[in-house]
C-alpha cells in the first residue's frame, strides 16, 4: 500500500493563480482531512470529509474549496491564491473519527505564494 | 487560552537523559489524546495514544489527568534519534486540535 500520496511536493504561486493539491489514498479509510501548518505552529484543519459526497468545514476554510467523488480522491482546491496561504499543506485519512484511531498523513505540499 | 498548548522548547538534552513533555487542554469534554512526532520537513506520526490510566511503549509513558486536563510524554533515556518535534493531539468531536509542538535535539 502507498498509504496518503500527495501531489505537487513543491509549488510555487503567483497572487491571484489557482491550483488544486490532489490527495489519494489507498486503504479505503472513510475519513479524510486537510490541515495546514505554519513554522512554528500547530496544524489547523481546513475541511474534512467523512465519504464520498460530504464534506465539511474546518477552523480555516476560507479561501480553500474541497469535493469528495471517491473513497479514495480528496483535492484541496485554492482560488485566487494570496500570500497567507504560504504554508504546507498536509493530507490525512483515518478509519474512523471516534474513539482510539490513528490518521495517517501524507508526505505534505510545501506552497509559496509571492 | 490555546486549545491545545504544550511547553514552547526547544529541548536541548545529552543522550541518556530524562526529558518530560507537558501539555494542557481547554475543553473539558474531549475524547482522546495522542502524541505524534514530526521529523523536520516531514509529517507527522502517532507515536502512542494516552490512556486514563497511563501506558508505557517502552522508553516512552504517557500520562492524563482529565481533572487537571493535563497530557505528558516522558522518554526515558534519550537517543540521537529521538530528535523531532513532539505534538500533543486532542481528539475534539472526531476532530484533532493540535498543540503547536515541543521540539527535542538530542546531543552526543
Amino acid at each position: 500500500n502507498a498509504g496518503v500520496t500527495q501531489t505537487p511536493k513543491f509549488r510555487i504561486l503567483k497572487i491571484g493563480q489557482s491550483m488544486t493539491l490532489q490527495c489519494a489514498q489507498d486503504m479505503n479509510h472513510n475519513y479524510m482531512y486537510w490541515y495546514r501548518q505554519d513554522p512554528g505552529m500547530g496544524l489547523k484543519l481546513i475541511y474534512y470529509s467523512v465519504g464520498a459526497g460530504i464534506t465539511d468545514k474546518g477552523e480555516v476554510p476560507n479561501g480553500y474549496n474541497v469535493s469528495r467523488s471517491t473513497t479514495e480522491d480528496f483535492p484541496l482546491r485554492l482560488e485566487l491564491a494570496a500570500p497567507s496561504q504560504t504554508s504546507v499543506y498536509f493530507c490525512a485519512s483515518s478509519q474512523r473519527s471516534t474513539g482510539l484511531y490513528e490518521q495517517y498523513f501524507g508526505p505534505g505540499t510545501r506552497l509559496t505564494v509571492t | 487560552r490555546k486549545e491545545v498548548e504544550q511547553d514552547p522548547g526547544p529541548f536541548n538534552v545529552p543522550e541518556g537523559a530524562t526529558v518530560a513533555f507537558n501539555c494542557t487542554y481547554s475543553n473539558s469534554a474531549s475524547q482522546s489524546f495522542f502524541w505524534y512526532r514530526q521529523d523536520c520537513r516531514k509529517e507527522p506520526k502517532l507515536l502512542m495514544s494516552v490512556y486514563s490510566s497511563g501506558n508505557e511503549d517502552g522508553r516512552f509513558t504517557a500520562q492524563l489527568n482529565r481533572a487537571s486536563q493535563y497530557i505528558s510524554l516522558l522518554i526515558r533515556d534519550s537517543k540521537l534519534s529521538d530528535s523531532a518535534t513532539y505534538l500533543c493531539v486532542v481528539n475534539e468531536g472526531g476532530k484533532l486540535i493540535f498543540g503547536q509542538g515541543t521540539e527535542l535535539s538530542v546531543k552526543p
